[in-house]
Formats: C-alpha cells, sequence, structure tokens
C-alpha cells in the first residue's frame, strides 16, 4: 500500500509569493495533519483536518490556510510568504482524530529567497 | 500547554553499543501518550516506539526500550545493540489522548545519533 505522499519535494520561491503544498494521505484515512519543521527544530503543528472540516490549528498567523478535499487529499496554503517561511512541510495522516497513530510523507522542503 | 525537552543536541554511540537518550516533558494532564520518532537523513518521519502514560510497564519494541518515569515526568529511549542504519535524528513528542487540537503531537527539538563503526 501507499505511504502518504507529498507534492513537490522541493521548491523555491521569492518573498511575498504564494505557496501551495499537496498531500494525498494513506488510503482510507480520513485526518491529514500538518506540520512546519524548520532547520535543526522539531515539527511544529500547523492544522489538522477531519472529514473536511479544520479540527485543529496551531499557533501560526492567517497567512495559512488548508483545506481538505472530498477524496481527503490536502492543500497547505501559505500568503505573503517570508523568509522565516522556509522550511520542511510534513503532512500526517491518520485514520481519525484521537488516537489513531500518525503516518508521516517525506515533507516538502520550502525556500524562500 | 505541554511542553517536551530535549536537552541533549547531539550523541555519540559505538556500533553494537547501547546508547540512552533522554526527554523529559511537562504536562497537568494525568493521560496522555509519548513517542519516539526517528527522521534519517531522507526526512522521513518514522514511529520508533510509544508508551501509554496509564500503563505502568515500558514499552519495547525489538532493541528500543523506553524508561517512563511518570512521577518525574521523564521518558528515555535505550537503543541496544547499535546499528549504522540507527543513526538518524530523534524526536520526543507528546500528545493528549483528546480529538481536535488537542490530538496534535508537540515535538521536542531533537537529538542528532552518530553510530561509529
Amino acid at each position: 500500500d501507499a505511504g502518504v505522499t507529498q507534492s513537490p519535494t522541493h521548491l523555491i520561491k521569492t518573498r511575498g509569493q504564494h505557496v501551495t503544498l499537496r498531500c494525498s494521505p494513506i488510503s482510507g484515512h480520513k485526518s491529514v495533519s500538518w506540520y512546519q519543521q524548520v532547520l535543526g527544530q522539531g515539527p511544529q503543528f500547523i492544522f489538522q483536518y477531519y472529514e473536511k472540516e479544520e479540527r485543529g490549528r496551531g499557533n501560526f498567523p492567517d497567512r495559512f490556510s488548508a483545506r481538505q478535499f472530498p477524496n481527503y487529499s490536502s492543500e497547505l496554503n501559505v500568503n505573503a510568504l517570508l523568509l522565516g517561511d522556509s522550511a520542511l512541510y510534513l503532512c500526517a495522516s491518520s485514520l481519525g482524530t484521537g488516537f489513531y497513530e500518525q503516518y508521516f510523507g517525506p515533507g516538502t522542503r520550502l525556500t524562500v529567497t | 500547554a505541554q511542553t517536551v525537552t530535549q536537552s541533549q543536541p547531539e550523541m555519540s554511540v559505538q556500533e553494537a553499543e547501547t546508547v540512552t537518550l533522554s526527554c523529559t516533558y511537562d504536562t497537568s494532564e494525568s493521560d496522555y501518550y509519548l513517542f519516539w520518532y526517528k527522521q534519517p537523513p531522507s526526512r522521513q518521519m518514522i514511529l520508533v516506539i510509544r508508551q501509554e502514560a496509564y500503563k505502568q510497564q515500558n514499552a519495547t519494541e525489538n532493541r528500543f526500550s523506553v524508561n517512563f518515569q511518570k512521577a518525574a515526568k521523564s521518558f528515555s529511549l535505550k537503543i541496544s545493540d547499535s546499528q549504522l542504519g540507527d543513526a538518524a535524528m530523534y524526536f520526543c513528542a507528546y500528545r493528549s489522548p483528546y480529538t481536535g487540537a488537542n490530538s496534535k503531537l508537540t515535538f521536542g527539538k531533537g537529538i542528532t545519533l552518530s553510530v561509529r563503526p
């Protein structure tokens, strides 16, 4: 079975631009969570979606938004990019909320110049 | 809010030896889950082991075991018979048993483990 997939693998953007990152969960998983991992740090929680509804949001500005589609895939959008948004963005999928195992994708490396 | 602290930024171990990675956490909750994740250079975050706070028995997965001290809020990972493939960044993480934002994982800063041949 395919694991969590994320696209693109790596991208470079300029300050002020917008970016969209994509995540496809494991088949049958209905929840997707997004994390930001700055170099040398642990991942920080951004969003959790379940059944297309936002179920949790971390301490991130409104420039960050996300959505989940009927097929449970998800997009993370970041507007007005700042240099500090450079990070590895991880997507994790799980069967649901509560205590279900979270399985991580390989991440998208975003570089903002 | 819960916090997870990993105070050792780096550790090194000789192949076939045993190494212990430390983690402390702070929470006011009585029930929760603790995890150790491994992140190799490929960036894929892999679950190594998990511990439910209500279980007094320490979790074990093959060469990996934990020493869970609930009163001290300590959760260390012991890797026995270290292998070259164990070289990676290791993260300690905390999770509440509830849904929504509280089901997020809270990670420590991580520790880089190197294995000497």
